[in-house]
């Protein structure tokens, strides 16, 4: 079965710096999609970046960049020049569809507190 | 954020009771998705319907009971609920039809559900 493990519940970056979030993944499963979904306190869960694993390079979005190793099951979030906004959770997912089964599998998430 | 909403935002039920939770999306998706989202646990999905059909049940007990009349509502039907189903709920819409696995999921503000 897949899994994700976020192995930190709790991070912390200085305002202006850069912060790495990891994540690994278990499957067996050849072709399927990672994403990093933000969750602002109290506010909806939003789409950060996401990737294809049959995709090379690594996807980047502004500020928001990720390190794909497929062969070791991990993909990490990079956040550059954080802001005070980027204060949340931070949940990395798996989604596939395979043999008429639809598997999207989240991890426990990690909580990034900038600092001011 | 007004893509996708849900009412109420916060719930109390006894255990003997029955609620519906609602969710709208205004964003013209086909597909919706019911999530539950509990302390220190990943989030998971419940059950995914497409084009107002049901395509997904991960084994959710009978207590919670979907209903989509149209592509753009979706409730969750509680009875009989236990303490343990105290969670946040979420619900989710995307695009095409649940099983473009790279497609971009929107979420709602999610229901705080508290079962005493």
């Amino acid at each position: 079965a897949q899994t994700v493990t976020q192995s930190q519940p709790e991070m912390s970056v200085q305002e202006a710096e850069t912060v790495t979030l990891s994540c690994t993944y278990d499957t067996s499963e050849s072709d399927y999609y990672l994403f990093w979904y933000k969750q602002p306190p109290s506010r909806q869960m939003i789409l950060v970046i996401r990737q294809e694993a049959y995709k090379q390079q690594n996807a980047t979005e502004n500020r928001f960049s990720v390190n794909f190793q497929k062969a070791a099951k991990s993909f990490s979030l990079k956040i550059s020049d954080s802001q005070l906004g980027d204060a949340a959770m931070y949940f990395c997912a798996y989604r596939s569809y395979t043999s008429g089964t639809y598997k999207y599998i989240f991890g426990t998430g990690t909580r990034l507190k900038v600092l001011a | 954020e007004t893509g996708v909403t849900q009412t109420p935002r916060h719930l109390v039920m006894g255990m003997t009771n029955k609620k519906s939770l609602k969710c709208e999306q205004h964003l013209g998706h086909n597909a919706m998705y019911w999530y539950k989202q509990s302390a220190k646990k990943p989030l998971e999905l419940m059950f995914v319907y497409n084009f107002k059909e049901q395509t997904e049940n991960n084994s959710v007990p009978s207590r919670f009971s979907p209903e989509c009349p149209n592509s753009s509502h979706l409730f969750l039907h509680l009875h009989t609920l236990q303490p343990e189903d105290s969670a946040l709920y979420l619900c989710a819409s995307s695009q095409g039809h649940g099983r473009e696995v790279g497609e971009t999921q929107y979420f709602g503000p999610g229901t705080r559900l508290l079962v005493l």
